[in-house]
Order: structure tokens, then C-alpha cells, then sequence
């Protein structure tokens, strides 16, 4: 069975400092991994993934995260946050269910506060 | 290339009556997925169909919750009766079969008093 651990409900970050929002998965098998965010009254929005390719995968709006399979960590970074990044922000796994369609199992979300 | 829609947006009703939403999938997603989030916590998975045909609903409370996809396009989730307890935001988001990630849409939020 598969899991995500999102270590911090609640992270606060001065405006230009870097952002790091931390994640750790199980799974029983190789996991796709995924961070969306979600912004105020409105659904889910793909930030990046990683599906087995390159370890450090960069996403939109200059975040990026490594996966690291020693750790089973999948942390998301940011080098300098923008007040526009303040948002909640959710890990999510996924494995190999019906043909090539997979589920995801989410974490239970960060919110990030970007403070001026 | 138009994204995940759903309808309504917002909707309240009273304990013990029935609501439907609908959700229209990005052209050419075989994959629909309905998710309920209940505030402060992570989307979690109700039902997933794959075309029309379900692959997964495991996790939908079948006394009072249905779904259909009769098409292999768009999709209703249907409650009835409500119960305080379903109050949360309804979440479709669809996927190719030839793709990982998931697409989302706006979500309906849905009050039960």
C-alpha cells in the first residue's frame, strides 16, 4: 500500500527566502510521484512530477524537487518564494492500477504562508 | 485545449437531501476520477472510471453515493440522502491512459446543514 507523509501542516517563509516543503512516500513498488498546489476556492494544480526519469525534476514557477529513493523523501524547493506562492501545497503518490491509469494517495497538505 | 469542468461550483443543502454534480474531462481522457476533500485534509479517491466502466470504487460509501460515466465523457456523483458529514469540496480530475498526471478541475463545494 502506498502513503505520503507531509512533515509540517503549516510553513512560513519571509519573501525571497528559499522555500522547502518536505514529503516523504511508501510504496511497495517504484512510485510516480507529483506535488500540486491549490490556491483558494480552486482545484488542483500540477507543479511537476517525476515517472522514473531524471531524480531532480523541475516544475513550474521555479519549483523543483529530488527524488531521493534512500530517503524515500520527495522534498519541493523553491530558491527565492513570492508572496504568489502562498498557497497549500499536496504530495501525492501514485502505483499502477488498471492497465495504465493510476491512483494517487495524497498527503495531507502544506500551507504556505510568504510573509512581506 | 479547454480544462477538467465541473458543476456547480457551490452548493448547500439541507441533511437528508439528494444533490448531483457533473464534471466534463479533458477531450480524449480515458480516466475520470471523483475525489471528496474535506477541509484541511488531502483529496481522497471516491471512484475512478476508466471509460465507461468502473475500476475502482471502493472507497465510495454505496448507500448514499452513486456515479456513472454512461458515455466514456462526462460524469455525474449523485448523494442521497446527504448527511452533515459529506459537507466538503468534490473534486473530478481526468487522465490519459497514455499519462501519469492527473488533471483537475474548479471542484464543487458542497455545504450540508
Amino acid at each position: 500500500a502506498q502513503s505520503v507523509t507531509q512533515l509540517g501542516s503549516h510553513v512560513s517563509v519571509s519573501e525571497g527566502a528559499l522555500v522547502l516543503l518536505r514529503c516523504n512516500y511508501s510504496s511497495s513498488v517504484p512510485p510516480y510521484l507529483f506535488w500540486y498546489v491549490q490556491y483558494p476556492n480552486q482545484g488542483l494544480q500540477l507543479l511537476l512530477k517525476y515517472t522514473s526519469a531524471a531524480t531532480l525534476v523541475k516544475g513550474i514557477n521555479g519549483f523543483e524537487a529530488e527524488f531521493k529513493k534512500s530517503e524515500t523523501s520527495f522534498h519541493l524547493t523553491k530558491p527565492s518564494a513570492h508572496m504568489s506562492d502562498a498557497a497549500e501545497y499536496f504530495c501525492a503518490v501514485s502505483e499502477a492500477s488498471s492497465g495504465s491509469a493510476r491512483q494517487l494517495t495524497f498527503g495531507s497538505g502544506t500551507q504556505l504562508t510568504v510573509l512581506p | 485545449e479547454a480544462g477538467v469542468a465541473q458543476s456547480p461550483r457551490y452548493k448547500i443543502i439541507e441533511k437528508r437531501q439528494s444533490v448531483a454534480f457533473w464534471c466534463n474531462p479533458i477531450s480524449g481522457h480515458a480516466t475520470l476520477y471523483w475525489y471528496q476533500q474535506i477541509l484541511g485534509q488531502g483529496p481522497k479517491l471516491l471512484i475512478q472510471f476508466q471509460n465507461n466502466g468502473v475500476v475502482d470504487d471502493s472507497q465510495l460509501p454505496k448507500d448514499r453515493f452513486s456515479a456513472e460515466r454512461l458515455k466514456g465523457v462526462d460524469s455525474t456523483l449523485k448523494i442521497q440522502p446527504a448527511k452533515l458529514e459529506d459537507s466538503a469540496v468534490y473534486l473530478c480530475a481526468s487522465s490519459s491512459s497514455d499519462q501519469a498526471a492527473q488533471y483537475f478541475g474548479p471542484g464543487t463545494r458542497l455545504t450540508v446543514t
